[in-house]
């Protein structure tokens, strides 16, 4: 079967840094992608993951290995609006995402 | 750039209703799809078109569901005989998909069904 796992909430302090961990269990597994997602508006492009390493863009930068089913976001400089739930999702062969249930990030001051 | 747009973003009618939505991918995006997402949890895939060919249904979208996609633009959804469970946020996404582009999947605001 398809499996996308990720903490369902997860709280921080302002300035800090957080890291969001996300294992994936899926067959035909093509890539991981990470979306942001705030309060009641549709899920918005973070990063894609493809090979094994790490990809940093800015505050924000996304880890995948393969061989371990495994994947993480790190966001840096913690803000207050980065309170959002993170979305993990697995690109399957077929193009489809596969998603968890999202993390839920609470940014204190 | 105007983005994935969706009609309505609220509607909400009785059970037994009919319901459509509208959904206006990314111009030149060839890859449209349909996710369904309750509170809580992740969206759910639905299906997906390649220009006006429907690639791959969920086994989610039972025979009250149905989505096209006319003349590889936009895309309509509809659902027949509403009942209180589908009640959730659909969303629409669109991707560049091959087209020398990637295969970020962008997504709209969403209409949010209430099923009363």
């Amino acid at each position: 079967g398809q499996n996308i796992d990720q903490p369902t909430e997860m709280t921080a302090t302002e300035g800090a840094i957080v890291q969001i961990n996300c294992t994936y269990q899926t067959s035909g597994f093509n890539g991981l992608f990470w979306y942001q997602q705030h309060a009641g508006e549709a899920p918005t492009f973070l990063s894609y993951n493809v090979l094994d390493g790490l990809e940093e863009k800015g505050r924000f930068s996304s880890f995948l290995s393969r061989s371990k089913g495994y994947s993480y976001l790190l966001l840096k400089e913690l803000q207050m609006k980065d309170s959002a739930s993170y979305l993990c999702a697995g690109r399957l062969s077929t193009d489809k995402l596969i998603f968890g249930t999202g993390t839920r990030l609470q940014v204190f001051p | 750039d105007t983005g994935v747009s969706q009609n309505p973003r609220h509607k909400i009618t009785k059970r037994g209703q009919n319901v459509t939505f509208r959904c206006d991918p990314i111009s030149e995006h060839n890859r449209l799809y349909w996710y369904r997402q309750t509170l809580g949890q992740g969206p759910e895939f639905l299906t997906y078109f390649q220009n006006e060919a429907q690639l791959e249904k969920s086994r989610l979208l039972s025979d009250r569901f149905s989505a096209e996609r006319p003349k590889g633009s936009f895309s309509t959804l509809e659902i027949q005989r509403t009942e209180q469970g589908d009640s959730a946020m659909y969303l629409c996404a669109s991707s560049p998909w091959g087209a020398g582009g990637g295969y970020e999947q962008y997504f709209g605001p969403g209409t949010r069904l209430t099923v009363t």
